[in-house]
């Protein structure tokens, strides 16, 4: 059961343009949501996260927003840069039991120069 | 200098072999996790420790035996290995156990399973 969906394997998107990554959870007791960017050969590091009392949050040239009705959240780089090459991950966690984090599958994004 | 470090980076070996993962942090952060990531790219979380306790223990073969020494260890210790156990295999920590709060990765150690 995957309780963390990225439904979209990949991405291209033009330098200088909006990258938009989608996430879809099904578990209505996830509260803390999180983005995280891999490099090949790297581990994943974090790039921001959002609790379920907003919906949404900025950091630089990254918003992520969320959508709780929808259990939908977004990761928004405006303006894309060829650095922001990566796979980026969604994860969630709940604060009832262990915070454990369930992560999504993951979205290759490739910015075109 | 790397904050959380894993050796060794890649481990190539034989069906049936025993091997350990070692796993190294110096941010001083109160908990450690391993995480295993397959071939369709599922990040799952397998056991954590905080303070050498453990705290979780998914649904993992009692194959693998994860050890914290010391605070700043966590190592991970697999037995008979199986070759769907080729995955790569990340350490994490956080600074506090029971808050929600982002996790740093190791690079991974790729293992493979002839």
């Amino acid at each position: 059961d995957q309780q963390v969906k990225q439904n979209s394997p990949s991405l291209s998107v033009q330098e200088g343009r909006i990258s938009i990554l989608n996430c879809d959870y099904t578990n209505s007791m996830f509260d803390y949501f999180l983005w995280y960017k891999k490099y090949p050969a790297e581990g994943p590091t974090f790039l921001i996260s959002i609790s379920s009392i907003k919906d949404k949050n900025e950091d630089g040239r990254f918003t992520v927003f969320l959508n709780k009705s929808a259990k939908h959240l977004s990761l928004h780089i405006v303006p894309s840069q060829p650095g922001d090459s990566a796979v980026y991950f969604c994860a969630a966690s709940g604060t009832s039991g262990t915070y454990k984090y369930i992560f999504g599958t993951g979205t290759r994004l490739k910015v075109l120069a | 200098d790397t904050a959380v470090s894993q050796t060794p980076k890649y481990l190539v070996t034989q069906m049936g072999n025993d091997k350990s993962i070692k796993c190294e942090q110096n941010l001083g952060h109160d908990t450690m996790y391993w995480y295993k990531q397959d071939s369709k790219k599922f990040l799952k979380i397998m056991f954590s420790y905080n303070n050498k306790e453990l705290i979780i223990n998914e649904t993992v073969p009692n194959r693998f035996s994860p050890k914290s020494p010391d605070k700043a260890h966590l190592n991970l210790h697999i037995n008979s290995l199986e070759l769907g156990d080729s995955a790569v295999y990340f350490c994490a920590t956080s600074k506090l156990n029971g808050v929600n709060q982002p996790q740093h990765f190791g690079d991974g150690t790729r293992l493979s399973i002839l």
